[in-house]
């Protein structure tokens, strides 16, 4: 299967600064990209999807000025949380759909915010 | 109702037996089906896909989907302690997306 990473694997950040999540896609062009996030023992919920040079699309209820997505190139999407906050705590994941709608995930990462 | 539902576990079986997990879904225009493994910590990983009716075999892992029912199981022979992780099934939506079940937590004892 195709490959994905993220980076960085984990990040410990001071309420209200900001943090910038990587996401590539290794050895295949992705036009789109999805970030989810999922909180211990709940599911995954896919927060916005990101699309090669254009605005991302969010879901329902998910603040796109908190979450500021940037998808710059086939190979490289970005998720920056802004002013983040204790509740901003979680394990961030992205991934990258294949032509049959198989999701190849990165490996995540988690964000603690003091 | 949810897009996509799972048996709520948690499922616990000994090792060597079969596990069956169970997923169902609303939107009958549904055409591709997965099943995800995600263990503790780490982000799910694929293990299945199918796209038409019937069964589909991989190793010991063994897909069935039922379109006229909406519903979709993987079967785990000889399960090994190794198998113990929260699978998840998910059915495609527009645009490439996937919608996610909430998961069924899967144990296998030694």
């Amino acid at each position: 299967g195709a490959v994905v990473s993220q980076h960085p694997s984990w990040v410990i950040c001071k309420s209200g600064t900001s943090v910038k999540i990587e996401c590539r896609s290794l050895d295949f062009q992705a036009t789109t990209m999805f970030w989810y996030r999922q909180f211990p023992k709940q599911s995954l919920m896919l927060m916005a999807t990101s699309n090669e040079g254009s605005k991302a699309t969010y879901e329902q209820g998910v603040e796109k000025d908190k979450f500021l997505i940037n998808h710059a190139s086939l190979t490289l999407s970005t998720l920056t949380v802004t002013s983040a906050h204790p509740e901003d705590s979680s394990f961030y994941i992205c991934s990258a759909p294949s032509r049959r709608d198989e999701q190849f995930f990165g490996p995540g990462t988690r964000l603690t915010v003091l | 109702q949810k897009e996509v539902e799972q048996n709520s576990g948690p499922l616990s079986v000994p090792e060597g037996a079969i596990a069956s997990l169970n997923c169902t879904y609303s939107d009958r225009g549904s055409q591709s089906f997965f099943w995800y493994r995600q263990y503790s910590g780490k982000s799910p990983e694929l293990i299945m896909s199918i796209y038409s009716n019937g069964d589909k075999e991989d190793g010991r892992f063994t897909a069935q989907l039922n379109k006229a029912s909406q519903y979709v199981s993987l079967l785990i022979r000889d399960s090994q302690p190794s198998d113990s992780a929260t699978y998840l099934c998910a059915v495609n939506r527009s645009a490439g997306k996937s919608t996610f079940g909430d998961g069924t937590t899967l144990t296998v004892k030694p």
